[in-house]
């Protein structure tokens, strides 16, 4: 299992620009979800979703759009990229058990001019 | 809302020694599971020990304890034998029983070791 994937690694955005961060995983979960990393403030949930065709907002949704159309895929659009959204993205799924573990991907780091 | 405070913004631990880092949250749950991750220059989050709520006694994995308060709504973590493998920061992470899987993360504590 390659688990949860992320892509690209590195992104240089200039302001009004947009663009797509991909997440993919490959262990069949039903739950994924996208966080940012601000320094000093931990991760901050942006969107998630508990199956495909379902999605809900999260702390920090403004700014962003997800969809779900497939249990594999769940990207996350920046419609018109903003500094404030300089960050470090991390999508993350699981199982739907209470129990179950989060698997996080590698991140994506995001510079906004 | 739920909120997790982890008051310490940076800790230092000599080699082989203790530490012990601090968690705070506030809830009006009474069901809830508690983690603490860790995150290493990579960048890559690891899942270091999950404690449940409605269990009294302490989680511990290997080298990694906690000391859970549940009246106090404290979750401290404990490194015993610090190795420098463990320099890192440390986020302590709040679940809601019926929330999902979604997660709500303290700011992050950071790790130093020193040899």
């Amino acid at each position: 299992n390659a688990g949860v994937t992320q892509t690209p690694k590195f992104q240089v955005l200039k302001t009004g620009q947009s663009m797509t961060l991909q997440c993919a995983q490959d262990m069949n979960h039903e739950y994924m979800s996208w966080y940012r990393q601000d320094p000093g403030m931990g991760l901050r949930l942006i969107h998630y979703s508990v199956g495909a065709g379902i999605t809900d907002q999260g702390e920090v949704p403004n700014g962003y759009n997800v969809s779900r159309s497939t249990t594999e895929d769940f990207p996350l659009r920046l419609l018109s990229a903003a500094p404030s959204q300089t960050s470090v993205y991390f999508c993350a799924s699981s199982y739907r058990g209470r129990t179950d573990t989060q698997y996080f991907g590698p991140g994506t780091r995001l510079t906004v001019l | 809302a739920q909120t997790v405070t982890q008051s310490q913004p940076e800790m230092s631990v000599q080699e082989a020694e203790t530490v012990t880092l601090s968690c705070t949250y506030d809830t009006s749950e009474s069901d809830y599971y508690l983690f603490w991750y860790k995150q290493p220059p990579s960048r890559q989050m690891i899942l270091v020990i999950r404690q449940e709520a409605y269990k009294q006694q302490n989680a511990t994995e290997n080298r990694f304890s906690v000391n859970f308060q549940k009246a106090a709504k404290s979750f401290s973590l404990k490194i015993s034998d610090s190795q420098l493998g463990d320099a890192a920061m440390y986020f302590c992470a709040y679940r809601s029983y019926n929330a999902g899987n979604m997660l709500t993360f303290g700011g992050g504590t950071r790790l130093m070791v020193k040899p």
